[in-house]
C-alpha cells in the first residue's frame, strides 16, 4: 500500500506565482515530513522540513504546511522561480529503534513558466 | 566536502552477472540507506543501516545484499542480476536530525 501519497504528477505555473504541492499519508506513527528538490541526472536534495508537532515550518520561498488531523501537507512556494523546475517528493518519517528511514511519494514535475 | 559519493554512475549488466554499487560518505552519518526510483512510483527502501555491522531490510529488499565494516561505506550487491532490478539507485546517508542527504545515483540497466 502506498502510505505517502502526491496525486498530482505534474503542476505547471507562471513566474511569480505561487507554485501549491500536495501530498497525503496514511501511517497514523509518521512524525516527522520533508520535501525533497531532484533535477535530472542528480540525486534528490533536502529542501524543508517539519516535525508533526507543528503545522507550518518557513524557510525563504518556501513554506510547508501541516494538517494532521487530514493526514496532508503541502509545499507553497512564492514566487516560483524558473529554477524551481524540478521534480518534487513528499517524504515521511517515523523515528524507531532500528533508525531513521523515509517513505517517499511518486513525486510531482513542477514546471515553472517565464 | 563530498558527502555521499556513489560509483559507477552507469552500468550495464547481462542478466545473471553480479555487481556491487558502492557508496561512501564523510560526514561521520550513522545512517545510511539505499534506495531504487522508478517511473511513477518514487523512492523505495532497499536496505539501510543504523551503524557498522548492523543493516536491515526495507520495502524491496529481494535480490540485493548489503554489508556495513565502516561507518563510511554501505555497498550494495546484487547476487544474479535481473532485468527487474533496471533501475536507478540512491544511496543516502543521515544523522539523528532525520534529513537524508543523497548521491548522484546509479543508472542500472539489466539487458
Amino acid at each position: 500500500d502506498q502510505q505517502v501519497k502526491q496525486n498530482s504528477p505534474s503542476l505547471s505555473v507562471q513566474e511569480g506565482r505561487i507554485s501549491i504541492l500536495n501530498c497525503d499519508y496514511t501511517n497514523s506513527m509518521f512524525d516527522y515530513f520533508l520535501w525533497y528538490k531532484k533535477y535530472p541526472a542528480e540525486g534528490p536534495t533536502f529542501l524543508i522540513s517539519i516535525s508533526s508537532i507543528k503545522d507550518k515550518n518557513e524557510d525563504g520561498r518556501f513554506t510547508v504546511f501541516l494538517n494532521k488531523s487530514a493526514k496532508h501537507l503541502s509545499l507553497h512556494i512564492v514566487p516560483s522561480q524558473p529554477g524551481d523546475s524540478a521534480v518534487y517528493f513528499c517524504a515521511a518519517s517515523g523515528f524507531d529503534a532500528s533508525g531513521s528511514r523515509l517513505t517517499f511519494g511518486e513525486g510531482t514535475q513542477l514546471t515553472v513558466n517565464p | 566536502n563530498a558527502g555521499v559519493t556513489q560509483t559507477p554512475k552507469f552500468q550495464v549488466l547481462k542478466t545473471g552477472q553480479s555487481m556491487t554499487l558502492q557508496c561512501a560518505q564523510d560526514m561521520n552519518h550513522e545512517y545510511m540507506s539505499w534506495y531504487r526510483q522508478d517511473p511513477g512510483m518514487g523512492l523505495r527502501l532497499i536496505h539501510y543501516s543504523v551503524g557498522a555491522g548492523i543493516t536491515d531490510q526495507g520495502e524491496v529488499p529481494n535480490g540485493y545484499n548489503v554489508s556495513r565494516s565502516t561507518t563510511e561505506d554501505f555497498p550494495l550487491r546484487l547476487l544474479s542480476a535481473a532485468p527487474s532490478q533496471t533501475s536507478v539507485y540512491f544511496c543516502a546517508s543521515s544523522s539523528r536530525d532525520r534529513v537524508g542527504y543523497f548521491g548522484s545515483g546509479t543508472r542500472l540497466t539489466v539487458v
